[in-house]
């Protein structure tokens, strides 16, 4: 059975810093690995997505990486703000599978 | 964005009562997700869809029945609602509409059975 694990469980850290969430999983053989972010209350929000056969993935501020054989992925976030404050999860999906599994998330606190 | 509504946003009922949550999608995706999310056990998916009247298992599927007649409709339905579905129930489709596997979630729905 796949899980997924996100360490920290929470993180808070001064503005402008640069920081990395950690992500990661026991089965290798994923099709998939995707990065939310929930603000509270909120939907989650899709921030990157990473096919198994690629290492990273760019948008802006961020920067997820992937690397399948040791299980983990890591999602970089340059020059944190106070608006990155939120909770941040990790998803991956089996291969031969259409489903999700999800880590319990990072929660993330900028302060200013 | 991605043309997701959930319906109700908030619903408050009894233990026994059967509930119906809506979920509706304007892009004409294949793939439609329900899950729940408690604190402790994270998302977990309950049901999906890979088309009309095509639906499959999750994690946690007990109690709970769906249905998709239509495309873009996809009803989760709680037979008699017990105090351990207390839940925010979120619906979420596969943008394989937008040429992309990213799974794109609805605002959520806040289910308390008292």
């Amino acid at each position: 059975k796949q899980e997924v694990t996100q360490i920290p469980a929470a993180l808070s850290v001064p503005e402008g810093e640069n920081l990395v969430l950690n992500c990661s999983f026991t089965d290798s053989a994923i099709y998939n690995l995707q990065w939310f972010r929930q603000d509270p209350g909120k939907g989650l929000t899709s921030l990157l997505l990473i096919q198994s056969s690629q290492r990273e993935q760019t948008s802006g501020r961020l920067n997820a990486s992937l690397d399948k054989s040791s299980g983990r992925s890591t999602l970089y976030i340059a020059a944190s703000q106070p608006g990155d404050s939120a909770t941040y999860l990790c998803a991956v999906v089996i291969q031969g599978a259409q489903k999700l599994v999800f880590g319990q998330g990072t929660r993330l606190t900028i302060n200013p | 964005d991605a043309g997701i509504t959930q319906s109700p946003r908030h619903k408050v009922t009894e233990t026994g009562t059967p509930v119906t949550l809506r979920c509706h999608q304007t892009e004409n995706h294949r793939y439609m997700y329900w899950y729940r999310q408690d604190p402790g056990h994270g998302l977990r998916l309950i049901h999906y869809s890979y088309g009309v009247k095509d639906t499959d298992k999750g994690e946690v599927s007990d109690g709970y029945s769906v249905s998709r007649s239509k495309t873009e409709d996809f009803l989760l339905t709680l037979e008699s609602a017990t105090s351990s579905q207390t839940s925010v129930y979120f619906c979420a489709i596969k943008g394989q509409a937008r040429g992309t596997d990213t799974q794109y979630f609805g605002p959520g729905t806040r289910l308390t059975v008292l």
